[in-house]
């Protein structure tokens, strides 16, 4: 059965400073999304993931993959109060489209 | 505008009366599905489909029904909701895109409390 964890689950940050959050996946992929999500929204795709060493940017969010390590991570750099929200990973599998999800780390961004 | 729909966005309703939330998209993809979203467990696919007539189980289909009798529509069926059941619900469809994956699209989601 497919695990992905997502940690921590809730972070502080401060704002202009850089966090780094990970998300392990037990199974092989070859698909790692991330999304966002603000309290009482749907979800909102950031990145999709689809190789070893793949890395996307945008804004102050760069996603990267390992899958040899099973491991994404979401580096934010200089956090600002826009970025506090809930993020989720979600890892693909098959010849599907199923999303196996962690269960999310709220960031909270303070001044 | 691509988009997938739900309907109601919320509803409080009763243990055991039969209910039906509503998603339709309008980009003609193949694959929809349903998910649950509770504190602290992420989200959960509930049913999925991979086309017209054809549905299956995901990861927590207790008390579920679904069906898929056009391509644009997946209705979730509560036969009997119960408060366990009481949750933030979200459809999605997707189709391959021409980069490889699957891009999913959300619907606004439908907030359900069971009573």
């Amino acid at each position: 059965e497919l695990k992905v964890e997502q940690n921590p689950l809730f972070l502080s940050m401060q704002e202009g400073k850089n966090y780094t959050i990970y998300c392990n996946y037990s199974t092989t992929s070859d698909r790692l999304y991330w999304y966002r999500q603000d309290p009482g929204k749907s979800l909102e795709s950031l990145f999709v993931l689809l190789s070893n060493g793949a890395v996307k940017q945008e804004g102050r969010l760069m996603a990267s993959l390992d899958t040899k390590a099973r491991l994404s991570t979401l580096h934010i750099t200089a956090a600002v109060h826009d970025l506090s929200a809930t993020y989720f990973c979600a890892v693909g599998t098959g010849a599907n489209s199923k999303l196996t999800f962690g269960k999310g780390i709220t960031l909270s961004v303070r001044p | 505008e691509a988009q997938v729909t739900q309907n109601p966005r919320y509803l409080i309703t009763v243990t055991g009366k039969k209910l039906t939330v509503t998603c339709s998209q309008n980009m003609n993809h193949e694959y929809m599905s349903w998910y649950r979203q509770d504190p602290g467990l992420g989200l959960r696919q509930i049913y999925y489909s991979m086309n017209v007539e054809v549905t299956d189980k995901g990861d927590v289909p207790e008390g579920y029904k679904v069906s898929r009798k056009e391509k644009r529509n997946f209705p979730l069926i509560l036969e009997s909701p119960s408060p366990n059941q009481t949750s933030l619900y979200f459809c999605a469809s997707s189709s391959l895109s021409g980069r490889g994956f699957y891009e999913q699209y959300f619907g606004p989601g439908t907030r359900l409390t069971v009573t």
